[in-house]
């Protein structure tokens, strides 16, 4: 099973809004609506921000929303903030009958 | 509150074998899958197991099938990960993960445990 591909990198100023893009494939993306989406600070654990392709647990901001079209997924962040500088995960269940995660994508707040 | 505390890492040789513990509380253990993440030094998160709230159905990454047995024990409140045939790029810290119920995500992830796999 291959991993999700994901830009090494995004970057955004304070208050814009950036899209992290998660590529796939009809096996896993494109197959069911559980893609999951998650944040993880430097030396914190991974901190779940969106589940089922586009929900958002309760304690999460509005400001962190999602889509799925196809085989790509993409995470977009509004009105940037220093807090979000972090590392952003996909993460898909697949055919294989596990899960699979992408390479991850480092956010940078200028 | 959710906790999860894994235990049971440290230094092992290539070959070796080496079983984690997860230790859980603050929720209703089974009734929720467990699994296991893990993060190599440096790198990305990537899916080493996971055992259903009965403990019938297992899952296992393409790198650790046959090698890793999970296992749970509602009595302790605690999944296990036995790991065997270890390799150097087995070397990751490991983080116990509470199951999303119904909604094939991950809840919430423990600290984590260092297992080092070097002659």
């Amino acid at each position: 099973q291959s991993a999700l591909t994901q830009p090494a990198s995004v970057s955004g100023s304070p208050g814009q809004s950036i899209t992290i893009s998660c590529i796939g494939s009809n096996s896993d993306v494109g197959g069911y609506n559980r893609v999951s989406w998650f944040q993880q600070h430097p030396g914190k654990v991974p901190k779940l921000i969106i589940y089922e392709d586009i929900k958002r647990p309760s304690a999460i901001s509005y400001r962190f929303s999602a889509s799925k079209s196809g085989s790509t997924a993409s995470l977009t962040i509004s009105g940037l903030q220093a807090e979000d500088e972090a590392d952003y995960y996909c993460c898909s269940f697949a055919t294989t009958n596990n899960w699979v995660f992408g390479g991850g994508t480092r956010l940078t707040v200028l | 509150e959710v906790q999860v505390v894994e235990s049971g890492g440290g230094w092992v040789q290539p070959g070796g074998s080496l079983r984690l513990s997860c230790s859980a509380s603050g929720f209703t253990f089974s009734a929720c899958a467990m699994h296991w993440v893990r993060q190599a030094p440096g790198k990305g998160l990537e899916y080493v197991s996971g055992i259903n709230d009965n403990g019938r159905t297992t899952h296992y990454g393409d790198s650790v099938e046959g090698r890793f047995v999970i296992s749970r024990d509602d009595s302790r409140s605690t999944v296990y990960l036995q790991m065997s045939g270890l390799r150097g790029d087995d070397t990751a810290v490991y983080h116990c993960v509470k199951d999303l119920p119904g909604k094939y995500s991950f809840e919430y992830f423990g600290q984590g445990i260092l297992v080092t796999v070097s002659s």
